[in-house]
């Protein structure tokens, strides 16, 4: 099961950066947050992912709190083709992936 | 690197008839493939963890016998709908664990499923 919560949707203005959070207050020591973006009606994209400490990388910038109970995903200059939705997803002990609800960004020009 | 192909992007079936989907890894093995539902404006939701060369795993409340899961081998599963009714119209996303950290899972282009 989903162990995140999400915003339903957000807006960003074209330019801007994207803050999008996440809560995951029941994570354990050993869980992964990864962050995954679905653009219509195609396959989910690998963003990034961390595990205590803040990563960066070409696409984004993760930044998770000390307790690790909540994480907020950046997009420093959104543009309108990153409109998608998404997910925050932590990695349970098992090998699945859950997807929760996510989070429709919407990029206003 | 670490590229999932799925097959066919889209199909149009009659009701009672059986569709197979297939989800290859191109350039890596996958011992471990996943298969995800999703209705619109819903997230994806996993039916089934396919492992190579043993039975799959279904998920509570998914019918193992209307969805056929074979993964017989390294890169490649297969999810064969039967007896589709128009409730099983859905878009259907394979993943394919990598092995490696990064990134654990890359997915399908997803395959639209419609029963008329």
């Amino acid at each position: 099961d989903a162990k995140t919560t999400q915003p339903t949707s957000m807006d960003c203005a074209e330019g801007r950066a994207a803050n999008l959070p996440c809560n995951h207050s029941t994570i354990s020591g050993n869980e992964y947050v990864y962050w995954y973006r679905q653009i219509h009606s195609q396959g989910p994209q690998y963003i990034i992912h961390g595990l205590k400490n803040n990563e960066t990388n070409e696409m984004a910038s993760l930044i998770i709190t000390e307790d690790r109970k909540s994480s907020t995903l950046i997009l420093p200059h959104a543009t309108l083709r990153d409109t998608a939705v998404y997910y925050c997803i932590v990695k349970d002990t098992g090998n699945q992936f859950y997807f929760g609800t996510g989070t429709s960004l919407t990029v206003i020009p | 690197g670490a590229v999932v192909s799925q097959h066919p992007s889209w199909v149009i079936c009659k009701s009672g008839t059986s569709v197979k989907i297939e989800c290859r890894s191109l350039d890596f093995q996958a011992t471990t493939m996943f298969w995800y539902r999703q209705f619109p404006k819903q997230s994806l939701m996993l039916m089934a963890t396919s492992n190579e060369g043993s039975k799959a795993t279904y998920e509570q409340g998914v019918e193992k016998d209307k969805f056929l899961i074979n993964h017989a081998s390294l890169t490649l599963s297969t999810l064969t709908v039967t007896s589709a009714h128009p409730e099983d119209s859905s878009f259907y996303i394979c993943s394919a664990s990598t092995g490696a950290e990064k990134p654990f899972y890359t997915f399908g282009s997803g395959t639209r499923l419609t029963v008329v």
